[in-house]
């Protein structure tokens, strides 16, 4: 059964920082490409960033770019998130989802997904 | 950036048809996958590539895409589908690759 669990999340002040964690079972991490997703309160989703199985192509939405980096441990497992100089509008649950494929190179779309962590951005 | 509009919501009876609209500049030259949210849970995916199910979602769920539009057809509607239906593009000449719909709230009357 294929698991998807995040941790790290939690309130940060304006500025600061915070790694997201997403731990993985039930399949071959290393076999697929996988993404942060996420879903401000009462909003629609936004997708965040994504990463090739292998992790040496990494994609990222604008409105993260130069401030987030997702990589991975494929030897533990699992995924990660660092967001730095967050701003209040980060503000959401974070979710972790799994693409049934190696790559986003030709298309992305997402087969499972975490229960997702709470980011709260607020001094 | 390549841009998916959804009707905010739908409104169907119990044993009807349901039908979820998403649209896009020539979005019958993408790949369509949609997803189904609940209250307070993760999204799932109930179909991809337009039309393909994953295992374990009923065949009452169905897609089709074409022109500047696709659609998702829910029928004989049960009050357990009430609920936020995504649709999904990746957009590969875009600096946003991945492409959400605003989300449409299906209500079971």
């Amino acid at each position: 059964e294929v698991q998807l669990l995040e941790s790290g999340g939690g309130l940060v002040q304006p500025g600061g920082s915070l790694r997201l964690s997403c731990a993985a079972s039930g399949f071959t991490f290393s076999s697929y490409a996988m993404s942060w997703v996420r879903q401000a309160p009462g909003k629609g989703l936004e997708w965040v960033s994504a990463i090739s199985g292998s992790g040496g192509s990494t994609y990222y939405a604008d409105s993260v770019k130069g401030r987030f980096t997702i990589s991975r441990d494929n030897s533990k497992n699992t995924l990660y998130l660092q967001m730095n100089s967050l701003r209040a509008e980060d503000t959401a649950v974070y979710y972790c989802a799994k693409t049934p494929l190696a790559y986003c190179g030709g298309d992305c779309y997402f087969d499972y997904w975490g229960q997702g962590t709470l980011v709260t951005v607020s001094s | 950036s390549y841009v998916l509009t959804q009707p905010p919501s739908v409104s169907v009876a119990p044993g009807k048809t349901a039908r979820i609209t998403c649209g896009g500049n020539n979005i019958g030259s993408k790949s369509v996958h949609w997803y189904q949210q609940k209250p307070g849970q993760a999204p799932v995916l109930v179909i991809y590539y337009d039309s393909d199910r994953p295992s374990g979602i009923p065949e009452r769920f169905s897609g089709s895409n074409s022109g500047n539009t696709a659609t998702l057809t829910i029928s004989r509607v049960e009050a357990g589908d009430e609920a936020d239906y995504y649709c999904q593009v990746w957009d590969s000449s875009s600096d946003l690759p991945v492409v959400f719909g605003g989300g449409t709230k299906l209500t079971v009357l």
